[in-house]
């Protein structure tokens, strides 16, 4: 599997957007981008996925490189409720077609 | 909302012991995985099936887990005999997958049974 580099932990303030950057320099032209965030004592949870647009849900926004070779995912607002960790993770298939390799993530501190 | 549902939740045990989880998946999801969290590993993927089928389970220790979906409700991760380095959080997830090019539905869990093997 392409491997994901993501940065250890960030912080933001409460009511501010967040931006968790995500490389894969070795993305491969059919592996879909992936994010899910796992909240204390709780099960991972899906946020957004995509394979070359920028995509919006309810949750957040995907940004995606022109090249593919990196991603954001966007937190238009934070709150406290947002504080978990986001993992970005690379995969052959659209969702739940295929298994999910999770990285070290990102640990989000969301400040009141 | 449709929720994966993992009983038990917590589970303390001496080695030895058998250990089984069990896994009711959203209804109508024909997909099933079992994951690991520890501190030192991360999330690890031991095994998956589709449509009750086992397709991977590559992840696990054979001699000592086994996975079964006994039917489209039910999925059972069994540890016997249980050792302390088995101590971890057990997740299951399920999803729905009707083929490639299909917009499928993503990966959905459980909150874990964690498990203590003293």
């Amino acid at each position: 599997d392409a491997k994901t580099t993501q940065p250890n932990s960030m912080e933001s303030n409460e009511e501010e957007p967040v931006h968790l950057p995500c490389n894969h320099s070795t993305i491969s032209g059919t592996d879909y981008i992936h994010w899910y965030r796992q909240l204390p004592s709780q099960g991972p949870e899906y946020v957004i996925h995509g394979l070359t647009s920028n995509v919006n849900n309810r949750m957040a926004s995907l940004a995606i490189a022109e090249d593919r070779k990196s991603s954001t995912l966007i937190l238009h607002r934070a709150t406290l409720r947002d504080a978990a960790v986001y993992y970005c993770i690379l995969s052959e298939r659209e969702t739940s077609g295929s298994r999910l390799t999770f990285g070290e993530g990102t640990q989000l501190t969301v400040n009141p | 909302d449709a929720r994966v549902t993992q009983t038990p939740r917590h589970k303390v045990t001496e080695m030895g012991q058998e250990v089984t989880m069990r896994c009711q998946p959203i209804l109508g999801h024909n997909t099933v995985f079992w994951y690991r969290q520890t501190m030192m590993q991360g999330l690890e993927l031991l095994a998956y099936f589709r449509n009750r089928a086992p397709l991977d389970d590559s992840g696990m220790p054979k001699d000592r887990f086994s996975a079964e979906m006994p039917d489209a409700t039910l999925a059972t991760l069994k540890i016997q005999p249980s050792e302390p380095r088995d101590s971890a959080v057990y997740f299951c997830a399920s999803g729905l997958v009707l083929g490639r090019g299909f917009r499928n539905q993503p990966q959905h869990f459980g909150d874990g049974t964690r498990l203590s093997i003293l």
